[in-house]
């Protein structure tokens, strides 16, 4: 199975800062990455998909890059309702693992 | 409006069965790809499982595989998890959620609301 580590488990920061989260795939899998955000008792919420790809509705502070087995999801400008918990997937192949999540604080 | 409601969750013990419900409506059913995504108390995600729009092909987490099954019946509207032999690691909300049958990239693009099972004696 693909592993996918995601880093780092917590960030701590402030609205208006710039923040990155990471994804490493245990091992290449093109763009076959989708990103999700999930606040406490909700359920996930599809932000990116094929790595760079924004949803529609999602704002354009959120971007995601990479290829391979490198991914980053990038948030520009934090806003008080980015704080939440993010979580990569690689979809590459089944079994289709998510990483083990960022929670993003304040 | 798309809407993915599960049911079916609940205590039951170990070694137990449960059968999970995904009711959709809003949009074709039928047309999409359908994913079943758990969470454990305070954990990330963890995939459980995908079924192709018309049942042809299955896939399921090492961890599942052999005890739990996912079908649908696209004439209801309806997916299903099948699962048995349950162990105190299965407890979990268990979120359905559809992915478009044209993109390769599986991505879950609307989730229900979750249902919770807990394993416990």
């Amino acid at each position: 199975d693909i592993q996918m580590t995601q880093s780092p488990w917590s960030l701590s920061a402030s609205v208006g800062d710039r923040v990155t989260i990471t994804c490493r795939a245990s091992q290449t899998i093109s763009n076959y990455v989708n990103w999700y955000q999930q606040k406490p008792g909700k359920a996930p919420k599809l932000l990116i998909h094929a790595a760079s790809t924004l949803e529609s509705g999602v704002p354009s502070r959120f971007s995601g890059s990479g290829s391979g087995a490198d991914f980053t999801l990038t948030i520009n400008s934090l806003q008080p309702e980015d704080f939440a918990t993010y979580f990569c997937q690689q979809t590459f192949y089944a079994p289709y693992t998510f990483g083990q999540g960022t929670k993003l604080e304040i | 409006e798309v809407q993915l409601v599960e049911s079916g969750g609940g205590l039951v013990q170990p070694g137990g069965s449960l059968r999970l419900s995904c009711a959709a409506s809003g949009f074709a059913f039928g047309r999409y790809w359908m994913h079943w995504v758990r969470q454990g108390p305070g954990k990330g995600l963890v995939w459980v499982s995908r079924v192709y729009s018309d049942e042809s092909t299955t896939a399921y987490a090492d961890s599942v595989r052999g005890r739990f099954t996912t079908s649908r019946d696209n004439a209801k509207n309806t997916l299903y998890l099948q699962m048995n032999s349950l162990r105190a690691d299965d407890t979990a909300v268990y979120y359905c959620g559809r992915a478009p049958h044209d993109s390769a990239w599986h991505e879950i693009d609307h989730w229900g609301q979750g249902t919770l099972v807990t394993v416990s004696s």
